[in-house]
């Protein structure tokens, strides 16, 4: 059985720093794009980043303050976020892939998703 | 244009068919999939390539598109049915990106 846990959520002010872990297992992970998608309290989902073994890709929204990354011989992914602003408050999801896309273009669809780790940025 | 558009509401009784679309200049060109999410929930998968659903969906899902518009529709929607429901997919810069989500009622 395919399972993604998160982990890394919590309570930082404006400015500051977290760094968002996922635990895969029950697949083989190295073959398969991993994605962070988020979803503030109440609104709806938003994409934020992905890695394959080919790319990154950043949503404008984190480009230059969020970094993903992946170690794929402890099956985990990472999303190390910098200089936090309040409009990041939501729960990140970490997602699965339904392969390793060679592209941007080729992602999706997602065919498993962790259930989340919450965020909060406020002073 | 950047955006996918879902209209943030639709209801319908039980029995009937419930269409939820999602409009995107890049559509023609780009595959959508579709995502169900409970009250409480992670979103789940219902609608993957070429409009096929996952093992455990239920032929009652069902999706299609033409043109700039994608559809999900659900025949004869049923009360356990009743999430939000949203389409993903890309911009014509290959940006990845969902539409806003529609909430569907079902009573």
């Amino acid at each position: 059985e395919v399972q993604l846990a998160e982990s890394g959520g919590g309570l930082v002010q404006p400015g500051g720093s977290l760094k968002l872990s996922c635990s895969a297992s029950g697949f083989a992970f190295k073959n398969y794009g991993i994605h962070w998608v988020r979803q503030a309290p109440g609104k709806g989902l938003e994409y934020v980043s992905g890695i394959s073994n080919y790319w990154r890709y950043y949503a404008q929204s984190v480009k230059s303050r969020f970094s993903i990354s992946r170690d794929n011989y402890e099956n985990m992914s990472h999303l190390d976020m910098r200089s936090l602003r309040v409009e990041d408050t939501a729960l990140y999801y970490c997602v699965k892939d339904s392969h390793d896309p060679a592209t941007i273009a080729a992602l999706g669809p997602f065919d498993s998703w962790g259930r989340g780790t919450l965020v909060i940025v406020s002073p | 244009s950047s955006e996918l558009t879902q209209p943030p509401s639709v209801s319908v009784s039980p029995g009937q068919t419930a269409r939820i679309t999602c409009s995107g200049d890049a559509l023609p060109k780009k595959t959508a999939f579709w995502y169900q999410q409970k009250s409480g929930q992670a979103p789940l998968l219902v609608i993957a390539e070429d409009n096929k659903r996952p093992s455990g969906i239920p032929e009652r899902i069902s999706a299609s598109s033409s043109g700039t518009v994608a559809t999900l529709t659900i025949s004869g929607a049923q009360v356990e049915d009743e999430a939000a429901y949203y389409c993903f997919s890309a911009d014509s810069s290959d940006f990845p990106l969902f539409g806003g989500g529609t909430k569907l009622t079902v009573l």
